[in-house]
């Protein structure tokens, strides 16, 4: 069955500085592999995907992941954060009909 | 267009109550999926639709949970006697096909047992 790991269930980062959160799968098949952002009081909101094809994917605000199959990982990074990118960001793997999801990492942006 | 929508936005009720939740997928879309946000458990799946096939209930946590998607569109969440473990945010989402399709999420609706 797939699983997934968040590593760090908070992370505090000044303002500007750069941020990763990692996330861990384990799959027995193709993966899709998913960061969705949580704001405060919000549902889900799709932060960024892949599917197949380039191993690194963007978002319109500046986060990026790496897909690394040996590693079995799908960190999110961005190299300057802002205040307003304080939310929770989940990972999440496809596991057949629906998505698994990881425990979540709260990332607190402070000035 | 517009994006998936639930209702009530927040639910208050007492123990062995039922309750029914509602989700209106985005247009067009053939799957809709639950799921359940709680502080113990993180994010849980609980049933799955996929056109006119038989939904996949293997998440839904007891008999007391079940779920209908009339005309394969707008679906409805019900919770029997409830109790106050489910006290919790249930998000619906929806996606053009399954699989690995791309799952839209609703704002949820926040249910309190008392």
């Amino acid at each position: 069955a797939q699983s997934v790991t968040q590593l760090d269930s908070q992370v505090p980062v000044f303002e500007e500085a750069p941020v990763e959160l990692r996330c861990n799968y384990s799959s027995s098949v193709s993966v899709y592999l998913f960061w969705y952002v949580q704001y405060p009081n919000q549902g889900l909101q799709l932060l960024l995907k892949y599917l197949s094809g380039s191993t690194l994917v963007k978002s319109i605000n500046g986060f990026e992941a790496e897909f690394n199959k040996s590693q079995t990982s799908f960190h999110l990074r961005k190299p300057s954060v802002h205040i307003s990118d304080t939310a929770e960001y989940f990972c999440a793997v496809n596991g057949g009909n629906k998505l698994v999801f990881g425990a979540g990492t709260i990332l607190r942006v402070k000035s | 267009g517009a994006g998936v929508s639930q209702s009530p936005s927040n639910k208050v009720t007492e123990k062995g109550k039922d309750v029914e939740l509602r989700c209106d997928p985005i247009s067009g879309h053939t799957a809709l999926y639950w799921y359940r946000q709680s502080l113990g458990q993180g994010l849980e799946f609980l049933i799955y639709f996929q056109g006119n096939s038989a939904p996949d209930k293997s998440g839904l946590p007891s008999d007391r949970f079940s779920a209908e998607r009339t005309g394969g569109s707008v679906s409805t969440l019900t919770i029997q006697r409830t109790q106050q473990e489910d006290s919790a945010v249930y998000l619906c989402a929806s996606s053009s096909l399954g699989g690995g399709e791309t799952q839209y999420f609703g704002p949820g609706t926040r249910l309190l047992v008392l």
